[in-house]
């Protein structure tokens, strides 16, 4: 079956500091990779869109300064959130699509003290 | 523009009851549709999606939705909850030409009661 691994699943980091989390498609090929954020109590809010061979594609409140990814194969790709503050905590979501199939990994738990 | 509309934010119903989550949505193009549920403390598990043909989508659990092109919606139904089914449920919408953006709804949050 078709599954999307998130790591890690919780991390912790101080304030200013950088933190990096890895999605990792398995039983497909993606097609895309879509980083999404969900903020406490809110929706979820897409960061960027990443194809393969394409450029990544930022949202209007998100740039690749502050959150670069990296997605070299069809199966990978991973985000830092640079200089980490309490705005950037939340659940990051990891989409992997295929066809008309999007499957989501369990999310990466930021926290930031 | 892209938009969905969750209308109520809180559900609650006891275990047994049939249940409706709304879900409206803005778009003039072809759309694809889709509910996700969000278990306290986890992420996102797909439960069913609407492209084409029957407006009336079949998901995982006993959940179905019904597409209607003249409402502009795509509401969830169960007809008999589980106190497991307690969750908050996310409406989403995407354009294929998109290739992997979905746009969420704000959620609605189902308690259901033994």
């Amino acid at each position: 079956g078709a599954l999307v691994y998130q790591y890690p699943r919780r991390t912790i980091c101080k304030s200013g500091t950088s933190m990096r989390m890895e999605c990792q498609a398995v039983g497909f090929q993606a097609t895309s990779v879509a980083w999404y954020r969900q903020s406490p109590q809110k929706t979820f809010e897409l960061i960027a869109l990443s194809t393969v061979n394409s450029a990544i594609k930022y949202e209007q409140n998100f740039t690749q300064e502050k959150f670069p990814i990296s997605h070299p194969n069809l199966s990978f790709s991973s985000m830092t959130v640079l200089n980490a503050y309490l705005e950037d905590r939340g659940l990051y979501l990891c989409g992997a699509k295929t066809g008309y199939e999007q499957y989501f990994g369990p999310g990466t738990r930021l926290t930031v003290l | 523009t892209q938009t969905v509309s969750q209308s109520d934010a809180h559900v609650t119903v006891f275990e047994g009851d049939s249940v409706e989550l709304r879900c409206n949505y803005s778009y003039g193009g072809s759309i694809y549709l889709s509910w996700y549920i969000q278990h306290h403390g986890h992420g996102l598990q797909f439960l069913l999606k609407y492209y084409s043909g029957n407006p009336v989508v079949q998901g995982v659990n006993g959940f179905e939705a019904e597409f209607s092109k003249s409402d502009s919606s795509f509401h969830l139904r169960k007809a008999s909850v589980h106190w497991s089914d307690s969750a908050v449920y996310f409406c989403a919408v995407s354009a294929p030409g998109n290739t992997g953006k979905l746009i969420f709804g704000l959620g609605t949050t189902l308690q259901v009661q033994p």
